[in-house]
């Protein structure tokens, strides 16, 4: 079965501050997707990114960027500048073509930046 | 604007009563999910549903029941068999089951 490991359970950092959230994903499956949702205090999740396991291309959208590493099976996420909007829970989830064609999320980050 | 409608936001139940979460969309999705989460224990898969009149439990699907004779509605029952109905619940739906989900609001059940 899938499983995603989230062990940064919060993180507090200053304004400004770069961070970086952790994310492992461990499957037998060679194909495989990975996503990052931010759940800010309002509730709903917002879907941020979508990586497939053959692509280990780094990716940036403004200070967000995401570091895919399929040997380590590790797909971490960083924000650049953080600014107090960034506080939310993130989490992270696997989807794989094996087992149940689910999605299995981490049990996510609490972050809080601090102004 | 397209989206899915979970009502109501807040949800009280005495204990031993069933209750129905309301999940709507209008994303022209085939697929939809019902997750609960509860503190630190991040989001857990209760029943999806791929297609109408189709559905499969998931990790935590005891104590719980669903419905898909519509595209566009997916309601959850959850029944008093289900030993902690206390929860934040979450409908999302996706165009297929490897696309991102789209998440409604939540409705945060209370049973006492």
């Amino acid at each position: 079965a899938q499983k995603v490991t989230q062990a940064q359970t919060e993180i507090s950092v200053v304004e400004k501050e770069d961070v970086t959230l952790d994310c492992v994903y461990e499957t037998r499956d060679t194909t495989y997707y990975l996503f990052w949702y931010k759940q800010p205090p309002s509730g709903e999740l917002v879907f941020l990114i979508r990586r497939n396991s053959f692509d280990e291309q780094n990716e940036i959208s403004g200070r967000y960027s995401w570091n895919f590493q399929k040997s380590t099976s590790s797909f971490n996420f960083t924000i650049t500048a953080s600014q107090v909007v960034d506080s939310a829970v993130y989490f992270c989830a696997g989807w794989d073509s094996g087992g149940y064609q689910k999605v299995t999320f981490g049990t996510g980050t609490k972050l809080q930046v601090i102004p | 604007d397209g989206g899915i409608t979970q009502s109501p936001k807040y949800l009280f139940r005495k204990e031993g009563q069933n209750v129905t979460l309301s999940c709507e969309q209008n994303l022209n999705h085939d697929a939809m999910y019902w997750y609960r989460q509860d503190p630190g224990q991040g989001l857990r898969l209760i029943y999806y549903s791929q297609i109408v009149n189709d559905f499969q439990k998931g990790d935590i699907a005891e104590g719980y029941s669903v419905s898909r004779e519509k595209k566009e509605s997916f309601p959850l029952t959850v029944t008093s068999a289900q030993k902690n109905p206390t929860a934040f619940y979450l409908c999302a739906s996706s165009i297929s089951a490897d696309s991102p989900l789209h998440f409604g609001n939540g409705t945060r059940l209370t049973v006492t």
